[in-house]
């Protein structure tokens, strides 16, 4: 059973580019969250998506933007990038029940960008 | 605006005596919270959670308390282990978005703490 997996693992953009990642969640998980992590900083929440649509929104300028599939899977993109999106980019999934209950993330390896 | 805060940057313990990680929020709003793991070029890996219902949630060698009035948890290892050196991260979660709606853990993360424990 795979778990979740993201790609690229490293990127390496120049400032004023856009670049995408992706992210495909565990098996039987339907949600997908996205986080950014800073160097010595703990993930910061960018968004969550669900059925296809962005659910929450961290605060994230506009120049982040994502997607889900129909397969759960889903993509991060950032446009206009800036040296300070340098970071490790997390995406994390979560099944849910019928109550609605909140689970425990499964987090991807990441996928490390760096911005030149 | 840090609404989790973990105010120690790392720890240092020997082989088999007692980790404690601690960790303060702010955000009464906040009604589940988790511990995560996070091994260098892995992404985080869920340890143990609680909800707000609760003060105490063991498994094994972790055991979480949460103290609801002080707006703090923390983490207790026991007996430490060298394979538990790593970072831990603290997050904590409404349990349901203020607009109502579904809430499937935005997850707010405190800053972690390294956990170095030696044989």
């Amino acid at each position: 059973d795979a778990g979740v997996t993201q790609s690229p693992t490293h990127l390496i953009k120049t400032r004023g580019q856009q670049v995408t990642l992706r992210c495909s969640p565990k098996s039987g998980h339907d949600t997908v969250s996205w986080y950014q992590q800073a160097l010595g900083q703990g993930p910061q929440f960018i968004f969550q998506y669900y059925e296809e649509e962005e659910r929450q929104r961290g605060n994230f300028p506009d120049r982040f933007s994502g997607h889900q599939f129909p397969n759960y899977s889903s993509e991060l993109n950032v446009n206009a990038l800036l040296l300070g999106d340098s970071a490790l980019y997390l995406c994390a999934s979560s099944p849910r029940d019928l109550h609605f209950i909140s689970y425990e993330q499964y987090f991807g390896p990441g996928t490390r960008l760096t911005v030149t | 605006d840090q609404q989790v805060k973990q105010n120690s940057p790392s720890l240092s313990v020997q082989e088999g005596r007692i980790s404690i990680l601690n960790c303060d929020y702010t955000n009464s709003m906040f009604d589940y919270f988790l511990w995560y793991k996070k091994y260098p070029a892995e992404g985080p890996t869920f340890l143990i959670s609680i909800s707000s219902i609760k003060d105490k949630n063991e498994d094994g060698r972790f055991t979480v308390f949460l103290n609801k009035s002080a707006k703090h948890l923390s983490l207790h290892i026991v007996p430490s282990q060298p394979g538990d050196s790593a970072v831990y991260f603290c997050a904590a979660s409404p349990y349901r978005a203020p607009t109502g709606g579904t809430s499937y853990g935005k997850l707010t993360f405190g800053q972690g703490t390294i956990l170095t424990v030696h044989p």
